[in-house]
């Protein structure tokens, strides 16, 4: 079936501006993820949505980072005001809403590129 | 807190020999474990996991890895390296007693095999 979808695929934008980036779980995954990926850093946890409860934003580096999940499936990442140091490959995953073992699949990610 | 090292940032290695790629974790609980590999401009794929059971876990590509208790590790391994086999590699780790579903991974490390 289909993977994780992500896009855009690649965004450059201009400090201060802001932007939305979007993911398409798999289809039937309700535990869904964003991830950052950048150089010197690795990748970091910035937010986690488990059907209706409330999302764990324990890694959202300032409160510029917000999202949200309309009806259990699409996500959305918005990132206002953005700065430099915002570029990076912004990650999606998704797993089942099973056991905490279930797998994380990933998305192919949105390269955000700042100004 | 949880967290992963691979001490190594890039591993060489000639076509048709063994290939292992270090990793190393800290968790306060249990580990759930996993590695991912990552093409060029690509997202994450998952390889393999450790859950419970038995030390030696078989993944896709012929990919294996250990879990050692008492060397808090789980190098990846595969007998016989390939050429498509270069990329980069991520184990990651998520404490079961922690409460939280996010991954640590570690920083990466850049696999090159050579024809």
């Amino acid at each position: 079936g289909a993977g994780v979808s992500q896009s855009p695929s690649n965004k450059v934008t201009e400090k201060g501006k802001d932007v939305e980036l979007r993911c398409d779980p798999i289809s039937g995954h309700t535990a869904l993820y964003w991830y950052r990926q950048s150089l010197g850093q690795g990748l970091e946890f910035l937010i986690y949505f488990q059907g209706n409860s409330a999302p764990d934003k324990s890694g959202l580096p300032s409160d510029r980072f917000s999202a949200e999940r309309t009806g259990g499936s699409v996500s959305t990442l918005t990132i206002q005001r953005t700065q430099q140091e915002d570029s990076a490959v912004y990650l999606c995953a998704s797993s089942l809403p099973l056991a905490e073992t279930d797998t994380q699949y990933f998305g192919p990610g949105t390269r955000l590129t700042v100004l | 807190a949880q967290s992963v090292a691979q001490p190594e940032d890039q591993v060489n290695v000639a076509e048709g020999n063994p290939l292992t790629v270090k990793c190393t974790y800290s968790v306060s609980g249990n580990p759930y474990l996993f590695w991912y590999v990552q093409y060029p401009n690509r997202g994450l794929q998952f390889l393999l996991k450790y859950i419970t059971g038995d030390n030696l876990v078989k993944g896709s590509y012929g990919f294996e890895a250990e879990f050692n208790k008492s060397q808090t590790s789980f190098h990846l391994k595969k007998p016989s390296a390939l050429v498509s086999d270069s990329a980069l590699y991520f184990c990651a780790v998520r404490d079961i007693g922690a409460g939280s579903y996010q991954l640590t991974f570690g920083k990466g490390t850049k696999l090159s095999v050579i024809p």
